[in-house]
């Protein structure tokens, strides 16, 4: 099947800095990339929606400002967190779904953990 | 608007049983996809099966099948012989054929399955 990487898997930052989350489609051309976030023991929240070369489209109370979203190729989107806060701390998963095949199908990144102190 | 009711937090199935997950949706679609994903605790989202609501078949992958009532909007899954590394929360999802929703997919709240050895 088609696979998804994520990277880092995961990090561990200062409060106030940037953290930057790659999610790559290695075998398929990822039209369009879905970033999710996963609370302990919770469902996947979908944070937003990137098609390649265009603007994300963002969740109700999401704040782009604060999670950038870039799609600038069919292989590769990346999530930033801006100056990140200890509530930033999540498990951050990416999703992509291709031009090839199986676009009625997500397939799913492994996920990055991040803590922010 | 769609959406997603798993009904059960929690399972337990002896191993080499069979076990049953359910699944109801609601929608006023007649053209969608389901899905069932498997999260161990690795929480890579792995897809396990997934149906066309234009099908009257219902969709079987070696030990997994699920059983569709479109009428019902009910899809629950079967997992037949269970084994240790079944053990995982498991999402029901929803996905629109509709061109306009952008592929988002609708998850569950999840079910978490303990195999019991």
């Amino acid at each position: 099947g088609a696979v998804v990487s994520q990277h880092p898997s995961r990090v561990i930052c200062k409060s106030g800095t940037s953290v930057k989350i790659e999610c790559r489609s290695l075998d398929f051309q990822a039209t369009t990339m879905f970033w999710y976030r996963q609370f302990p023991k919770q469902s996947l929240m979908l944070m937003a929606t990137s098609n390649e070369g265009s603007k994300a489209t963002y969740e109700q109370g999401v704040e782009k400002d604060k999670f950038l979203i870039n799609h600038a190729s069919l292989t590769l989107s990346t999530l930033t967190v801006t100056s990140a806060h200890p509530e930033d701390s999540s498990f951050y998963i990416c999703s992509a779904s291709g031009s090839s095949g199986s676009r009625e199908t997500q397939y799913f990144g492994p996920g990055t953990r991040l803590l922010v102190l | 608007a769609q959406t997603v009711t798993q009904s059960q937090p929690e399972m337990s199935v002896q191993e080499a049983e069979t076990v049953t997950l359910s699944c109801t949706y609601d929608t006023s679609e007649s053209d969608y996809y389901l899905f069932w994903y498997k999260q161990p605790p690795s929480r890579q989202m792995i897809l396990v099966i997934r149906q066309e609501a234009y099908k009257q078949q219902n969709a079987t992958e070696n030990r997994f099948s699920v059983n569709f009532q479109k009428a019902a909007k009910s899809f629950s899954l079967k997992i037949s012989d269970s084994q240790l590394g079944d053990a995982a929360m498991y999402f029901c999802a929803y996905r629109s054929l509709d061109m306009n929703r952008d592929d988002k997919i609708i998850f569950g709240k999840g079910t978490r399955l303990h195999i019991l050895p």
